[in-house]
């Protein structure tokens, strides 16, 4: 049982690099979500996706890009990356909303923008 | 907008001593507030939840109590180990699919 996995798990990039962190889940959960977490912070919602094709934005979307051809991936794209997006990145998945049920969250990847 | 206040940042607790986090929330219709547990390295896990409906609600040592009038929900942890060292997070529910977290308390369990 693979649950919820997200690739790479250390990444170090550049200012106005693109990059991409990868999120796969194989419980076919029909929400998946991106976090970022932040000392002071606490965990803030970037993107969501209800569904495959569905996807909307959370507290702190500015500078991600996101989609969701198969139900079972939701990846992450930093189109031009820039310091201040250093953080440690979480994606997760629920089977209701998640405001009803439990999320299920992924280890995480920690992106460092030198 | 939405928000969630999150107390103490830091807690230090004897062995086998109880800990109280407490957290406030912004929005009076709020129905759900889950508590979730972060080990090194690891990603958050949910340990106990509570709905508008119900004021307390325990598992073995985790307790969450909720006061709907002071807008505030409280994770109680009795004889704790060190095991329990860890941050936890509270959050709430605001609608829309949403979940709002609080900023997280950093446990320390003092053998």
């Amino acid at each position: 049982d693979a649950g919820i996995t997200q690739s790479p798990r250390y990444k170090i990039t550049e200012t106005g690099r693109q990059v991409t962190l990868m999120c796969h889940q194989t419980w076919s959960h029909s929400y998946m979500f991106w976090y970022r977490q932040d000392l002071g912070h606490g965990l803030r919602l970037i993107y969501y996706s209800a569904a495959a094709d569905i996807t909307d934005k959370g507290e702190v979307p500015d500078g991600y890009v996101v989609s969701r051809s198969k139900t079972e991936n939701f990846p992450l794209t930093l189109e031009s990356a820039t310091r201040s997006q250093t953080s440690v990145y979480f994606c997760a998945s629920s089977v209701e909303g998640p405001d009803t049920g439990e999320l299920f969250f992924g280890e995480g990847s920690r992106l460092t923008v030198l | 907008g939405e928000n969630v206040e999150q107390h103490p940042s830091t807690l230090s607790v004897q062995e086998g001593d109880s800990a109280v986090i407490k957290c406030t929330y912004s929005d009076s219709a709020s129905n759900y507030f889950p508590w979730y547990k972060q080990e090194l390295g690891k990603g958050p896990q949910l340990i106990i939840d509570i709905r508008s409906n119900v004021g307390e609600k325990k598992d073995q040592r985790i307790a969450v109590t909720l006061n709907k009038t002071a807008k505030h929900f409280s994770l109680h942890i009795t004889e704790t180990q060190p095991e329990d060292s860890a941050v936890y997070f509270c959050a709430a529910s605001f609608g829309n699919e949403k979940l709002t977290f609080g900023t997280g308390t950093r446990l320390t369990i003092i053998p």
